[in-house]
């Protein structure tokens, strides 16, 4: 049961352009959404997040934008660098769970060619 | 910058052992949880912690599977009598609180778990 997706295992972008990765969800009891940034051999790290009372959410290069209707987000980063390389998960949640239980996409592995 | 903490970074178990996976959490923080990967596949959570009780856990989550906050400090996940498919990364998190404000949970560096 895959309640959030990212549909593109990979993407390759050159440096200083935009990088944007997606991701659906299907459920609609989800109102608070994350991305997380992997590099190999390490845990996930908290990247932005944003809540369904908000379309978007800036911080610094990173640009999460959300479209409920269309139960889709993306993440922008601009402009894209090497070190921004890695596997990029979306999560999703609802407030008010209990247990704070987040669903996972599968992932989307990021290389940002010099 | 205070961090999760995960030991051992790799186990390597015979089926049917049973092993523990420690964490560490950062120590203002309330919540507790497991996560696993499997190679190649997505991060699934199994497990919250919460006031040394589990608030809520994935169907994942069976009676093969317990944790534990035995002292002030430490995050345990017991994984009795292991299987082959049990082979996968293990994910300590912790968040403040629960609630709109403290959704950040912030994740160990993983224990690699091999079962042979």
């Amino acid at each position: 049961d895959q309640q959030v997706k990212q549909n593109s295992p990979s993407l390759s972008v050159q440096e200083g352009r935009i990088s944007i990765l997606n991701c659906d969800y299907t459920n609609s009891m989800f109102d608070y959404f994350l991305w997380y940034k992997k590099y190999p051999a390490e845990g996930p790290t908290f990247l932005i997040s944003i809540s369904s009372i908000k379309d978007k959410n800036e911080d610094g290069r990173f640009t999460v934008f959300l479209n409920k209707s269309a139960k889709h987000l993306s993440l922008h980063i601009v402009p894209s660098q090497p070190g921004d390389s890695a596997v990029y998960f979306c999560a999703a949640s609802a407030i008010g769970w209990t247990g704070n239980q987040f669903y996972f996409g599968t992932g989307t592995s990021l290389t940002v060619i010099p | 910058e205070p961090e999760v903490t995960q030991t051992p970074s790799h186990q390597v178990t015979q089926m049917g052992q049973e092993v523990i996976l420690r964490c560490v959490p950062i120590s203002n923080h309330l919540y507790f949880y497991w996560y696993r990967q499997i190679l190649g596949q997505k991060v699934e959570f199994l497990v919250s912690f919460y006031n040394n009780e589990i608030s809520e856990k994935s169907e994942i989550f069976d009676d093969q599977f317990s944790v534990e906050r035995p002292d002030g400090s430490n995050f345990t996940l017991k994984i009795r009598s292991t299987k082959l498919e049990d082979s996968a990364m293990y994910f300590c998190a912790s968040s403040v609180a629960s609630g709109q404000n403290s959704y950040e949970q912030y994740f160990g560096p993983g224990t690699r778990l091999t079962v042979t």
